[in-house]
């Protein structure tokens, strides 16, 4: 979806280098996520804000830290990066206005940034 | 707590045959159910959702899903397989059990269409 951008699309970094991934959307949704999807285990929640003043941690936070520096800006941080963390990384917005619990908050994805730690 | 099944990491299909691919959820509350495709090197989209109105909800490309509570299903399918088909599917759970919404992700089902 061209309303949620990544950057950068590819990165390759080193053992204990730290690292940005960067989201921007313009979708002007309140909500936002950050996924990694490994092979074989699906998308699976880091971290997620549902405004600029409330960040709260997913299912696998460790090693990573985020940063809503607006609306419309969602950073993920790897702080010293591992092999283990080579995946690839999704930025994900919702917007819980529209349609309310009936809506299920559908999410939508940017088109993801394939991180490899050597 | 939610939970996806999706029952098969890998399904086959000769192009012009139809398609299926299933997932059963676990959920305690009434759920929102969704299904993504992600074609080679992109992001993902959504094919179709189910928001407890029609059982029975129509996406794009052609494929449907029936939510089935009684046997906590949500199987797509698709009439006849294009070879653009081809990709990884996902289904999706959200419901208020968090106290929020938050998405539950199955594994993934990879279709390959044989020409």
């Amino acid at each position: 979806d061209a309303d949620v951008t990544q950057t950068p699309r590819n990165r390759i970094t080193k053992t204990g280098k730290r690292i940005m991934l960067e989201c921007s959307q313009t979708k002007g949704h309140d909500r936002m996520y950050w996924y990694r999807q490994d092979p074989g285990l699906g998308l699976r929640l880091i971290y997620y804000s549902f405004d600029v003043k409330d960040i709260n941690k997913g299912e696998i936070s460790d090693g990573y830290s985020v940063s809503r520096q607006a609306q419309a800006k969602f950073s993920l941080s790897l702080e010293s990066a591992i092999p283990n963390q080579t995946a690839l990384y999704f930025c994900a917005t919702s917007d819980p206005t529209r349609g309310g619990g009936a809506d299920g908050e559908t999410q939508y994805f940017g088109p993801g940034t394939r991180l490899l730690v050597l | 707590a939610q939970s996806v099944t999706q029952l098969d990491s890998h399904v086959s299909v000769s192009e012009g045959t139809p398609v299926l691919l299933r997932c059963n959820y676990s959920s305690s509350y009434s759920p929102s159910l969704f299904w993504y495709v992600q074609h080679p090197n992109k992001g993902l989209q959504l094919l179709l959702k189910y928001t407890s109105a029609a059982t029975l909800v129509k996406g794009i490309n052609g494929f449907e899903a029936e939510f089935k509570k009684s046997e906590t299903s949500f199987h797509l399918t698709k009439p006849s397989a294009h070879m653009s088909d081809a990709a990884e599917y996902f289904c999706v759970v959200s419901d208020l059990s968090s106290g929020t919404y938050k998405y539950i992700f199955g594994t993934g089902t990879r279709l390959k269409v044989l020409a």
